[in-house]
């Protein structure tokens, strides 16, 4: 079946511009988080839906990164006033329930902030 | 907070050769353990995961191990091909969170 899609693919924008990533889950998968990988460094959480619940959205790293996740599938993670250090791969990841189930990965979007 | 940390950053094996990346975290409560390999330009791929209460889990020339008492686990890799190059990634999970290493970079030459 179709596994997580991500997009856009790439992503050039100039410092100052908001940017929405775009997310699709596997379908029925309830648990959707949202990572980034900087160049040289390991994966960074960043939020995490599960279901109803509130968003767990510890990993955030400042009040310009927020995520929407609508109807319990999709999700959007909106970066405003984007600076060059959000310049990094963004992977989103889906399982079926949280907790120890496997994650399944997108492909990413490569943000890049000139 | 969980650290978790791959050993080595980098690796260089000629084809053929059996081999073993390292995983160690810090903090043994964990929910499971789960591998994955990322190609240049990729998302990435899911090889094994092992939960808290097993030992090891097997795929085709893949086997991992979990020694969660220790915080240490062990990707093998046997009669490594070209193919197998890629980053390789180790990720606990702990509360609803996932905690990845830095990862392995491994070159099998042909």
């Amino acid at each position: 079946g179709a596994g997580v899609s991500q997009s856009p693919s790439n992503k050039v924008t100039e410092k100052g511009k908001d940017v929405e990533l775009r997310c699709d889950p596997i379908s029925g998968h309830t648990a959707l988080y949202w990572y980034r990988q900087s160049l040289g460094q390991g994966l960074e959480f960043l939020i995490y839906f599960q279901g109803n619940s509130a968003p767990d959205k510890s990993g955030l790293p400042s009040d310009r990164f927020s995520a929407e996740r609508t109807g319990g599938s999709v999700s959007t993670l909106t970066i405003q006033r984007t600076q060059q250090e959000d310049s990094a791969v963004y992977l989103c990841a889906s399982s079926l329930r949280e907790g120890p189930y496997e994650q399944y990965f997108g492909p990413g979007t490569r943000l890049t902030v000139t | 907070k969980q650290e978790v940390t791959q050993i080595p950053a980098a690796l260089s094996v000629p084809e053929g050769e059996n081999l073993v990346l390292n995983c160690s975290f810090t903090d043994s409560a964990i929910y499971n353990l789960q591998w994955f390999r990322q190609d240049p330009g990729k998302g990435l791929t899911s090889l094994l995961l092992i939960q808290s209460s097993q030992r090891e889990q097997t795929s085709g020339r893949l086997n991992a191990s979990l020694d969660k008492s220790s915080g240490r686990s062990t990707l093998y890799i046997a009669a490594s091909q070209p193919g197998d190059s890629a980053t390789y990634l180790c990720a606990v999970t702990a509360g609803n969170q996932f905690y990845f290493g830095t990862g392995t970079s491994l070159t099998v030459i042909p």
